[in-house]
């Protein structure tokens, strides 16, 4: 089955430093990749949409400039945290469609994201 | 915008049935179900296209009521393995290729 790979799976960052979250889909190409925030008990929020090759998406509300989407390649997207603060800690997953708009989503495994 | 599901929690022994539903506001391309345990990622169950279809996997059932624009989840005779959050996803018309997740709803199964 189609597996995407998320890494790293927890991170502990100081404020004001930036993180880097990475999605690969392994058995794939994926060119397109959403990115999901999740806060604890809530559901699960789309932030963004990242193309291979073109510039994110981002939905209304999202700071592009502090959320940086890369599609380097049809089996990496990546989401950089810039200038972290502690309410962006979160739990942050990708997904990725295998198929076409017939088959659903798999999603990685999430990044817990904590900043102190 | 985002689906309405319901019920928010629901509690269950091993063995007894359940249904969450899922209703959107808006005329929907497809629905998806998805189980989360706590502290992993989604897992997708199942979808369900513009149609009205039905379908299942082992005792975990679906239906999309497309004119209605709603869908429900029903779980049949459910194991300790259901426990988790269910959440389902809308694809709208014109599909946009974006999913709008609902609340979630709880399930938790006791022996």
């Amino acid at each position: 089955g189609a597996v995407v790979s998320q890494h790293p799976s927890w991170v502990i960052c100081k404020s004001g430093t930036s993180v880097k979250i990475e999605c690969r889909s392994l058995d794939f190409q994926a060119t397109t990749m959403f990115w999901y925030r999740q806060f604890p008990k809530q559901s699960l929020m789309l932030m963004a949409t990242s193309n291979e090759g073109s510039k994110a998406t981002y939905e209304q509300g999202v700071e592009k400039d502090k959320f940086l989407i890369n599609h380097a390649s049809l089996t990496l997207s990546t989401l950089t945290v810039t200038s972290a603060h502690p309410e962006d800690s979160s739990f942050y997953i990708c997904s990725a469609r295998f198929g076409g708009a017939n088959y659903g989503y798999t999603f990685g495994s999430g990044t817990r994201l904590t900043v102190v | 915008q985002q689906p309405v599901q319901s019920p928010q929690a629901v509690i269950l022994r091993e063995g007894e049935d359940a249904v969450i539903n899922c209703s959107s506001s808006k005329a929907l391309y497809s629905v998806h179900w998805y189980r989360q345990k706590h502290g992993e990622a989604p897992v997708f169950l199942m979808i369900l296209l513009k149609g009205g279809e039905q379908k299942g996997h082992d005792k975990i059932s679906a239906s999309f009521n497309e004119k209605k624009q709603q869908s429900s989840l029903y779980l049949t005779a459910s194991q300790l393995s259901y426990s988790g959050t269910y959440f389902c996803g809308t694809e709208g018309i014109p599909n946009d290729y974006k999913l709008s997740f609902g609340a979630g709803t709880t399930v938790t199964v006791r022996a």
